[in-house]
C-alpha cells in the first residue's frame, strides 16, 4: 500500500536546525497530520511529536512540527549528539484504514 | 504511565504461526487502542493492525487473512497470531498503545 515519502538521509552540523519532511495525500497528513517517531539503533521508536505540534512529556523544546497541505516537517533546533537517530513520520489513511509510515530519514548531526 | 512488556518465540520455521503476547502494566487497559507494528531488519515500520477499547480489529489488509489480535482484559494482556509465515515476516515485532507507547521489541526469524 502507499506510504509517507522522506528523504532516506539528512546531515546537518552541531547547534544547526534540521527540517525533516515527510509527504503523503489527503488521507493521510492532509487530513489529520503527522506523527513523528524517533528511533535510536537498537531501541524502539519514541513517540516526539503529534498532531499539530503536541509534544509529549519530556520532549526537548528544540523540536518543533508543521503542518503545510500534504506534507508534514519536523524542524529539530540547536542540533546535539543526541539527536542522531531515524526518524519515522507516521499518519493514520482514512481511505486505507491503517497508519502508514514513511521510510524513514536518517538523521547525521554532524 | 503505561509500560508495556512483551515476549514469545523468536525462532520459527515456515508455515508455523507467530505468536506474541503483550502485558499491559498501568494506565485503564480498556481505555485504549492496542497496537502490533513490525520492522524487518535494517527496515523501515509496518503498521499490522489494532484493537480497539470495543473489541473491535482494524487489520493491515496485506497481512489480514493471516492476522489475528485478541486481549484478555482479566489478565490485562493483548496478543498477535500471525499465520503460515515465510522468512518475509522475520522482523522485530513491537506492541504499542496507538503509536505512543511501546515495547521493548522482539525479534522474530522465520528460517527452515
Amino acid at each position: 500500500q502507499a506510504g509517507l515519502t522522506q528523504p532516506p538521509s539528512v546531515s546537518k552540523g552541531l547547534r544547526q536546525t534540521a527540517t525533516l519532511t515527510c509527504t503523503g495525500n489527503s488521507n493521510n497528513v492532509g487530513n489529520q497530520g503527522a506523527a513523528w517517531l524517533q528511533q535510536h539503533q537498537g531501541h524502539p521508536p519514541k513517540l516526539v511529536s503529534y498532531r499539530n505540534n503536541n509534544r509529549p512529556s519530556g520532549i526537548s523544546e528544540r523540536l518543533s512540527s508543521s503542518r503545510s497541505g500534504n506534507t508534514a516537517s519536523l524542524t529539530i533546533t540547536g542540533l546535539q549528539p543526541e539527536d542522531e537517530a531515524d526518524y519515522y513520520c507516521s499518519a493514520w489513511d482514512s481511505s486505507l484504514r491503517l497508519w502508514v509510515f514513511g521510510g524513514g530519514t536518517k538523521l547525521t548531526v554532524l | 504511565q503505561v509500560q508495556l512488556q512483551q515476549w514469545g518465540a523468536g525462532l520459527l520455521k515456515p508455515s508455523e504461526t507467530l505468536s506474541l503476547t503483550c502485558a499491559v502494566y498501568g494506565g485503564s487497559f480498556s481505555a485504549y487502542y492496542w497496537t502490533w507494528i513490525r520492522q524487518p531488519p535494517g527496515k523501515g515500520l509496518e503498521w499490522i493492525g489494532e484493537i480497539t477499547p470495543s473489541g473491535s480489529t482494524n487489520y493491515n489488509p496485506s497481512l489480514k487473512s493471516r492476522v489475528t489480535i485478541s486481549v484478555d482484559t482479566s489478565k490485562n494482556q493483548f496478543s498477535l497470531n500471525l499465520s503460515a509465515v515465510t522468512a518475509a515476516d522475520t522482523a522485530v515485532y513491537y506492541c504499542a498503545s496507538g503509536i505512543v507507547v511501546w515495547g521493548q521489541g522482539a525479534l522474530v526469524t522465520v528460517s527452515s
